[in-house]
């Protein structure tokens, strides 16, 4: 089945720790992107990646890196230095950076 | 930056009834996508809207691109049990120079329906 495979579903942290949230396509779009949301707001940008080998900060970057050395994966770590990772993290995919993006099901990260 | 506002933040209606929702933002966008996101599940998109003044339909729900390319709305005629979720609209500026084409969400409005 084509889509966007998100892993683990649930992942908890202890404080201090580094974490690594995995989003993997099948679609062979060339962007993709993770989002956090945090109830009763929308989704928030994280990070995005128009190409291989290449990536941008979006709105709420810090605290956050990824990586893309592979076309078909874009894994997100969350940081010690992120203060508050609580959260239900997205990862989306698109054709290219214009075309409406499609969402994998979603990790809900938790602090110990 | 951009911003947009998407009401009613939440819903509870009855089986059966219509429901509308709308988003306006500050700024143009040049699509207007609304997706609808269930509990635990990522947001599917449910219809994308390139042009002003566009009336696109999907089903049960129908979705309008504003003339002035600041606003969304959609209806859900009919509505039943399985409508229940959270409707996202997202406005999507076109990429120009080294800017893609950024989402940008409204806060979500939540549908309950009463069987």
């Amino acid at each position: 089945d084509g889509g966007i495979t998100q892993s683990p579903k649930y992942l908890f942290r202890k404080e201090g720790q580094n974490v690594t949230l995995s989003c993997e396509q099948n679609l062979n779009h060339d962007a993709m992107y993770w989002y956090r949301q945090d109830p009763g707001q929308g989704l928030r940008l994280i990070y995005y990646s128009q190409i291989v080998n290449d990536f941008q900060k979006g709105d709420i970057a810090e605290g956050y890196s990824v990586s893309r050395e592979k076309k078909e994966s874009f894994p997100l770590t969350v940081t010690s230095a992120q203060k508050n990772p609580t959260a239900f993290y997205l990862c989306a995919s698109s054709i290219d950076g214009n075309q409406p993006q499609h969402f994998g099901d979603g990790t809900r990260l938790s602090i110990l | 930056g951009q911003q947009l506002n998407q009401s009613p933040q939440s819903m509870f209606i009855q089986e059966g009834e219509d429901v509308s929702m709308n988003c306006t933002s500050s700024s143009i966008f040049n699509t207007w996508l609304w997706y609808k996101q269930e509990p635990g599940e990522g947001p599917v998109l449910l219809i994308a809207l390139y042009k002003a003044g566009e009336l696109t339909s999907n089903g049960r729900l129908t979705a309008q691109f504003g003339i002035t390319r600041k606003d969304s709305f959609l209806n859900i005629s009919a509505s039943i049990p399985s409508d229940v979720g959270i409707y996202f609209c997202a406005g999507q500026s076109s990429a120009g120079g080294t800017s893609y084409g950024k989402l940008t969400f409204g806060q979500g409005t939540i549908l309950t329906v009463h069987p």
